[in-house]
């Protein structure tokens, strides 16, 4: 069964203060593993698709990373908007047929200032 | 580009009467769109898959008489929660992949219904 486990399940920072969050899974086949940030109230954004072991992703102070049974989100001297749910969440060949994800619980992000 | 749009964005409704929530791709055409329900400072949780011109498809443990979804065309899918009980009031949010793209490319999600049942 497809699973996907992430930590810490939050995690404060001080402006400036980089640091990385983990998702961790299990899957039978990976078609794709997915990054979203969500901010309280809203549905997710999409922010990085990764598809094989050794690929990364940037997009401003977040770098997403991929290996064979986990991913990486780490955050470079991270700012207060950048507080947020960050979830993770794979798409394995099981969920092929119709592109069903598996998402994890998520990492609460708050940046003090 | 990729936008979806999710209507209400809140409703509050007595018990024992149907919400209909409306979930449409802006930009895009979906032939799959997919119904999430979320519970507070938990993950989403995915209801059904909505196929364009057929049947949904449930998800274990979901009600289909419950809630019934139509995806009657290529940008709009709906999630009806019938005889709404307070046991019900969650945030439901709908995403969509766009029908040109490949498997394993990313869904792209409303902003969510908050339904409150009293």
């Amino acid at each position: 069964e497809d699973q996907v486990t992430q930590s810490p399940e939050a995690l404060r920072l001080q402006e400036g203060e980089s640091s990385s969050l983990n998702c961790s899974y299990t899957v039978s086949g990976l078609r794709g593993l997915f990054w979203y940030r969500q901010d309280p109230g809203k549905g997710p954004e999409f922010l990085f698709t990764l598809y094989s072991a050794g690929e990364e992703k940037e997009k401003e102070r977040l770098k997403a990373t991929l290996t064979k049974k986990e991913s990486f989100l780490h955050i470079t001297a991270p700012k207060p908007e950048d507080s947020a749910t960050y979830l993770c969440a794979v798409q394995g060949l099981d969920g092929g047929a119709t592109n069903k994800l598996i998402f994890g619980t998520g990492t609460l992000l708050a940046v003090q200032p | 580009g990729a936008v979806v749009s999710q209507h209400p964005s809140w409703v509050i409704c007595k018990s024992g009467t149907s919400v209909k929530i409306e979930c449409r791709s802006l930009d895009f055409q979906a032939t799959t769109m997919f119904w999430y329900r979320q519970f507070p400072k938990q993950s989403l949780m995915l209801m059904a898959t909505s196929n364009e011109g057929s049947k949904a498809t449930y998800e274990q443990g979901v009600e289909k008489d419950k809630f019934l979804i139509n995806h009657a065309s290529l940008t709009l899918s709906t999630l009806t929660v019938t005889s709404a009980h307070p046991e019900d009031s969650s945030f439901y949010i709908c995403s969509a992949r766009d029908r040109r793209l490949g498997f394993g490319q990313p869904q792209h999600f409303g902003d969510g219904t908050r339904l409150s049942i009293l």
